[in-house]
């Protein structure tokens, strides 16, 4: 199937930290999803991008939907302990009907705190 | 309030046993899905449904089954010909296909 490479895998924050994660595909993308998922949780929509070159921000969280249509990126600004979790990318591939409207997740990234 | 419901919140199935995980949803979305999630894995589609009385199987549907005779649930049936059921499962809900899809708290599945 297709494949979303979202990285990095893991990361450590320390609060007040700027921090940043992308993901990318060989597909074009109609629709960039960034969602958030706390242990035991189902994830939480953040940020969802439609267009080429979209910039778009949610409190201390911005997303950019790449001109290429192939790739993503979030940026989390001054990071705060409840940031930790796990962020995962979506995307929609282009076109509608049948499977072509479902979504694509990357493996997610998790945020820790650094010890 | 409006929002997706998954119960049990914890479940445990015997050998040979099939069991049935709920999803229920009040936010009128037509399109409804249920995704299994495994450590350091992303979220893999199982069935997806469009509509009522309508559903498609997803990437891994072998051993699952799904009914949508009501556009407010959607429940999944993991049988016993799924040989690895332990599993983190999810349920999602968009306002149609190819919108934003939005999560239930999701059951976590265990063998006995």
């Amino acid at each position: 199937g297709q494949q979303l490479n979202q990285s990095p895998q893991s990361m450590f924050i320390q609060e007040g930290e700027d921090v940043s994660m992308n993901c990318t595909s060989s597909s074009i993308f109609n629709t960039w999803l960034w969602y958030k998922q706390d242990p035991g949780e189902g994830p939480v929509l953040l940020i969802a991008l439609y267009k080429a070159g979209e910039l778009t921000s949610n409190g201390r969280l911005t997303a950019q939907f790449g001109i290429t249509r192939k790739d993503s990126f979030l940026n989390i600004s001054a990071s705060i302990p409840s940031d930790v979790g796990i962020y995962f990318c979506a995307g929609q591939l282009s076109g509608y009907g049948g499977s072509q409207g479902n979504l694509i997740f990357g493996k997610g990234t998790k945020l820790s705190v650094k010890p | 309030d409006g929002g997706i419901t998954q119960s049990p919140k914890y479940l445990f199935r015997k050998e040979g046993q099939n069991v049935t995980l709920s999803c229920e949803q009040n936010l009128n979305h037509d399109a409804m899905y249920w995704y299994r999630q495994d450590p350091g894995q992303g979220l893999r589609l199982i069935y997806y449904s469009q509509i009522v009385n309508d559903f498609q199987k997803g990437d891994i549907a072998e051993g699952y089954s799904v009914s949508r005779e009501k556009k407010e649930s959607f429940p999944l049936t993991v049988t016993s010909a799924q040989k690895n059921p332990t599993a983190f499962y999810l349920c999602a809900s968009s306002i149609w296909e190819g919108q934003p899809q939005h999560f239930g708290d999701g059951t976590r599945l265990s063998i006995l």
